[in-house]
């Protein structure tokens, strides 16, 4: 099965850093989606792109958050710098718009910032 | 904000069926229902979608009234292995966000 890949899978950094996430999509999927999850809140959207064209990024906190997607193999979010509250599992999802099969999920990326 | 409303959790025991019903009453004409579930430490994982009266997979089957101002999810004889947290959700395949709710905790027993 096809699978979109996100690296790292644990992170833990100092705050302060910079930390940088990255998700390889299905190929041939046409929208991705970044989502944080927490205990608090969560499964929370923070952007999103089709056709590589950032769409929706009003979820992340814009002075520290950025996400890109510079090829259709790669999307990006990276956090400088990342702060405590920071920490929680990032998702990755890719698809297209009316698939019969829906998004699919990345394994995530478990971020601590200490 | 989650457009949809969906109990907070649920329990059953095995080989039971279990229907998780889930309210939308603003839904739009062009929106789909879309279940998901997640499973601990995992991402969540598409289950189902429809747009009204029934589908049904390997996994699942969903109701849709026509009304379509609420939807049902059906799972034939649960086992364990089904513990997990079940997401109803809007998507439309405009430009429209896909956004979670707080999802039903489903909790099978032996």
């Amino acid at each position: 099965d096809a699978r979109v890949t996100q690296t790292p899978r644990d992170k833990v950094t100092e705050m302060g850093q910079e930390v940088t996430m990255r998700c390889q999509p299905i190929l041939g999927h046409n929208t991705v989606f970044w989502y944080r999850q927490t205990m608090m809140q969560g499964l929370e959207l923070l952007a999103y792109f089709r056709n590589r064209a950032p769409l929706d990024d009003s979820g992340m906190p814009k002075d520290r958050f950025s996400a890109e997607m510079p090829d259709a193999t790669l999307a990006t979010l990276k956090i400088q710098p990342s702060e405590p509250r920071d920490s929680a599992v990032y998702f990755c999802a890719s698809g297209s718009p009316g698939a019969p099969d829906g998004y699919t999920f990345g394994s995530g990326t478990r971020l601590t910032v200490v | 904000l989650a457009k949809t409303t969906q109990p907070i959790s649920m329990d059953s025991y095995e080989g039971q069926e279990v229907n998780i019903t889930c309210s939308h009453n603003n839904i739009a004409t062009n929106d789909y229902i879309t279940w998901y579930q997640q499973f601990p430490s995992q991402g969540p994982r598409f289950i189902i979608q429809g747009y009204k009266t029934k589908v049904t997979n390997e996994v699942a089957s969903l109701f849709i009234p026509a009304d379509r101002k609420s939807s049902t999810l059906s799972l034939p004889r649960v086992s364990l292995s089904d513990t997990a947290v079940y997401y109803c959700l809007r998507f439309s395949g405009g430009y429209n966000k896909l956004i979670f709710g707080a999802g039903t905790r489903l909790a099978v027993h032996p």
